[in-house]
């Protein structure tokens, strides 16, 4: 059965950079894409990116591009998802989630990351 | 602002029929698969529908999906107190080359 395992809750200061992990097991790492939805509390999904870890391959939301960055490591079978130059509204849960190269759909889910930027 | 449109939230007694709207554009759901979340409180999300109409395995046959045109619909029969969760459409918008979600609808089972 799939499984993302995300990494543990951060606390940063405005301006910091974070960086997440989310280690993938029980399929193959390199056939499915990997995206990143964020959750601030009480508000909805908001879509990050994408990430193909077989090519390296990324793509961003206008809102983020410049300052997160997606990453890989295929030995491990993980994905990162830095974001830098942090502000109090990126106080959020962060998920990666799994889903096809056609980017239609994503079906397993990690457990989410809470992030709080707090001075 | 959310470019998929649904309603904040719908509410329906145990047994009952309810129907959740998603609303977009021609350069979204007028030219991509959508699919719906399930979200529980303190949980990750979780795939209800997939290909517009397509139930994962496990996922119980009272869940379904259509769409029309620009629209997209969840439509949940039999409801069970169990179904009270948030429920987001999500999609590809050919325009911006990014993955969009609705905001999301509360459902209440009365």
């Amino acid at each position: 059965q799939e499984q993302l395992v995300q990494s543990g809750a951060e606390v940063k200061t405005p301006g910091a950079s974070v960086k997440v992990s989310c280690v993938a097991s029980g399929y193959t790492f390199s056939s499915y894409d990997i995206n990143w939805v964020r959750q601030a509390t009480g508000q909805g999904l908001e879509w990050m990116g994408w990430m193909n870890p077989n090519t390296g391959d990324t793509g961003y939301a206008h809102n983020f591009q410049g300052r997160v960055t997606l990453t890989r490591d295929t030995s491990i079978t993980t994905a990162y998802m830095e974001l830098s130059n942090l502000r109090s509204d990126d106080t959020a849960v962060y998920y990666c989630a799994r889903g096809p190269r056609d980017r239609s759909h994503l079906d397993s889910w990690g457990q989410g990351t809470l992030v709080t930027v707090s001075s | 602002q959310s470019l998929l449109t649904q309603p904040p939230s719908v509410s329906a007694a145990p047994g009952q029929k309810v129907t959740i709207s998603c609303s977009g554009s021609s350069s979204n759901i007028g030219k991509n698969y959508v699919s719906w979340y399930q979200q529980f409180p303190g949980a990750a999300p979780k795939l209800l529908i997939y290909d517009s109409d397509k139930r994962p395995s496990g996922v119980p046959d009272r869940f379904s999906g259509s769409t029309s045109g620009s629209s997209a619909t969840l439509g949940i029969t039999g409801l069970q107190t169990g179904d009270e969760a948030d429920y987001y459409c999500g999609t590809w918008d050919n325009s911006l080359s990014a993955g969009v979600f609705g905001g999301g609808t509360r459902l209440t089972v009365l």
